[in-house]
């Protein structure tokens, strides 16, 4: 199975603050990747499908990047709704695997 | 809009069959998403994903759950189900049915399903 370790597990930061989540992968995976974000008692919503493409209606503070094993979301300007934990995904191959979580808290 | 609901029992006995069904309201399963999948949350913790399936019958599991578990379709229902065999305590999560393109696109709201005697 392909590894994602997320990094950093928590992350406290201010409102306007510039924030940035990495997520590594044990093996090559092209850009096929995908950043959720959940907030407690939710369901994960998509943000970001293949590496940087932004989903319909997500804020454009919001931005995707990288390739092969290692990738970054960032959040340009904290909003207040951002603190929530972010989860990476890739679906490479079999069998699609989660990052552990960050959780992105208020500093 | 696609809408998905999970149902089905919140307790299950250890050794048992954990059934699961998920209503798709808003389109159809067999034109919404290339994929319908289950994924499970322990408590507390990260992502898990049981496995897929589409229309066309293709299907994927977790290997780690492989033996125990069934995904299907009911396109006469417009439902999607997951059987999940044999469980024990470690099988205790919220459960989530979804849909989409190995990404994915639009979640229930989940499931707790506790297995316990």
């Amino acid at each position: 199975d392909i590894q994602m370790t997320q990094s950093p597990s928590t992350l406290s930061a201010s409102v306007g603050d510039r924030v940035t989540i990495t997520c590594r992968a044990s093996q090559r995976i092209s850009s096929w990747l995908a950043w959720y974000q959940q907030k407690p008692g939710k369901a994960p919503t998509l943000l970001i499908s293949r590496a940087s493409n932004l989903q319909s209606g997500v804020p454009s503070r919001f931005s995707g990047s990288g390739s092969g094993t290692e990738f970054t979301l960032t959040i340009s300007s904290l909003q207040p709704d951002d603190f929530a934990t972010y989860y990476c995904q890739h679906y490479d191959n079999y069998p699609y695997t989660f990052g552990q979580g960050t959780k992105l808290d208020f500093k | 809009q696609v809408q998905l609901q999970e149902s089905g029992p919140g307790l299950v006995k250890p050794s048992q069959t954990l059934s699961l069904t998920c209503a798709v309201s808003g389109a159809s399963i067999t034109t919404a998403a290339n994929f319908w999948t289950w994924v499970r949350q322990d408590p507390g913790k990260g992502l898990e994903w049981i496995g897929h399936t589409s229309y066309s019958g293709k299907t994927s599991y977790n290997p780690s759950l492989k033996s125990r578990v069934i995904i299907s379709l009911d396109p006469a229902q417009n439902q999607i189900s997951l059987k999940l065999t044999s469980v024990t305590v470690a099988d205790t999560a919220v459960y989530y049915c979804a849909g989409g393109a190995g990404f994915i696109d639009f979640w229930g709201q989940g499931t707790l399903v506790s297995v316990s005697s």
